[in-house]
């Protein structure tokens, strides 16, 4: 059961415009959500993240939306540049005692067009 | 300030063999956690120590063992290799639980 969800395998957009990746979650215990770019031979890079008792997040081009009722999240990154085409992971946790690891999705590979 | 650091970066054993994967976490963290990466299963949890101590572990089964040492490095064993723990793992620490984890560039490990 697949408890973080990235239905779009890939999206491709054009350089300047805005890039809008999507995660659905059905575990509704996760209250700490964040983002992370993967390069190929590379691990994952730490983008931005949200708690559950905020519904925005921003860091410089990235903002991260969090709907909890529709338990869904996306990732704004405006403008979007070259050096962004990279495969994107959402992930989830949830906190408390007896925290688990990171549930990541399977990830959307971002192409940024020139 | 130097990043996660894994080692080896690749690896190849046989069937049956066993085998150890070793974490250098970013100084000062004291959270490690270790993921398996597959291309059918994607990213999934492993097990994940604080102070020496395993807090939590992911649904695998007793082949894979952790553990970590008092400055905080950590190794990931695997016993009785089967061809299907090919993979990329892939180690992250961070300051403490609920702070972002930032991940090392993984061994990859090839089962022949």
């Amino acid at each position: 059961d697949q408890q973080v969800k990235q239905n779009s395998p890939s999206l491709s957009v054009q350089e300047g415009r805005i890039s809008i990746l999507n995660c659905d979650y059905t575990n509704s215990m996760f209250d700490y959500f964040l983002w992370y770019k993967k390069y190929p031979a590379e691990g994952p890079t730490f983008l931005i993240s949200i708690s559950s008792i905020k519904d925005k997040n921003e860091d410089g081009r990235f903002t991260v939306f969090l709907n909890k009722s529709a338990k869904h999240l996306s990732l704004h990154i405006v403008p979007s540049q070259p050096g962004d085409s990279a495969v994107y992971f959402c992930a989830a946790r949830r906190s408390g005692g007896g925290a688990d690891g990171l549930t990541f999705g399977k990830g959307t590979h971002l192409i940024i067009q020139p | 300030k130097a990043g996660v650091t894994q080692t080896p970066r690749y690896l190849i054993k046989t069937r049956g063999q066993q085998v150890t994967l070793s974490c250098s976490p970013i100084s000062g963290h004291r959270s490690v956690s270790w993921y398996q990466q597959t291309p059918g299963q994607g990213l999934q949890f492993l097990f994940e120590y604080f102070s020496e101590t395993q807090r939590n572990k992911g649904n695998f089964p007793g082949r894979f063992s952790g553990r970590q040492f008092s400055n905080s490095r950590s190794e990931m064993n695997v016993s009785t290799l089967e061809l299907g723990d090919s993979a990329l793992y892939l180690c992250a620490s961070s300051a403490t639980w609920n702070q972002p984890q930032h991940f090392g560039d993984g061994t990859r490990l090839s089962i022949l």
